[in-house]
């Protein structure tokens, strides 16, 4: 089984500050997701990342994919409470179908 | 409106009593899968599938059984249901065979056995 390991777990931060959230794995991935969940709803998908060294930007939001395809990060630019949520990535294995998800960052941003 | 629908939303049940969870989108989807997410283990793929009559197994598949005699519904299965198997499941599906496609995940169920 591939593992995504995902740090911090948590964090609680200011409305205004930056935060990056880690995604690693000792594995190599076809592509790699971010996803965003709040509440009582399903994932939503931020970016999917294909190339290695890829990064992509989304607004506040940039995401890099490693060099290797093992590890990405997601970096959020001026924090506001309506980033809160939890933040899972999501890799796709050498057996196409099959995904792994990390266990995911649960953000507070505080106004 | 393009949607994945699950039903129940919510599902209390005792020990051993079988019980269906069904799934379907409206997308035309070829690629569906199911998942259930506990505290701290965030989302553990249960089975999945390609297409019509394939189905292969995720990281966790003992205790689930699932079909996929139509392209838009999908059902999970659970025999004979456990405590262990309380937890809050997703159901998704994506447009492309090859997963780099975005998956729409349904709205869960979260499921308690007693």
């Amino acid at each position: 089984t591939q593992l995504l390991e995902q740090s911090p777990q948590f964090l609680s931060i200011q409305e205004g500050e930056n935060l990056t959230v880690y995604c690693n794995s000792s594995s190599v991935f076809s592509s790699l997701q971010w996803y965003r969940q709040e509440p009582g709803e399903g994932p939503v998908l931020l970016v999917t990342v294909v190339t290695g060294g890829e990064v992509k930007k989304l607004k506040r939001l940039t995401f890099q994919f490693g060099d290797a395809r093992k590890d990405s990060s997601l970096h959020i630019t001026a924090a506001q409470p309506g980033d809160t949520g939890l933040y899972l990535c999501a890799g796709e294995s050498t057996n196409a179908g099959k995904s792994t998800f990390g266990d995911g960052t649960t953000l507070t941003v505080k106004p | 409106e393009a949607q994945v629908t699950q039903n129940p939303r919510y599902l209390i049940t005792v020990t051993g009593k079988k019980l269906t969870v069904t799934c379907s989108q409206n997308m035309n989807h070829e690629y569906m899968s199911w998942y259930r997410q506990d505290p701290g283990l965030g989302l553990r793929q249960i089975y999945y599938s390609m297409n019509v009559e394939v189905t292969d197994k995720g990281d966790v598949p003992e205790g689930y059984k699932v079909s996929r005699k139509e392209k838009r519904n999908f059902p999970l299965i659970l025999e004979s249901p456990s405590p262990n198997q309380t937890s809050l499941y997703f159901c998704a599906s994506s447009l492309s065979n090859y997963w780099g496609g975005e998956q729409f995940f349904g709205p869960g169920t979260r499921l308690t056995v007693l």
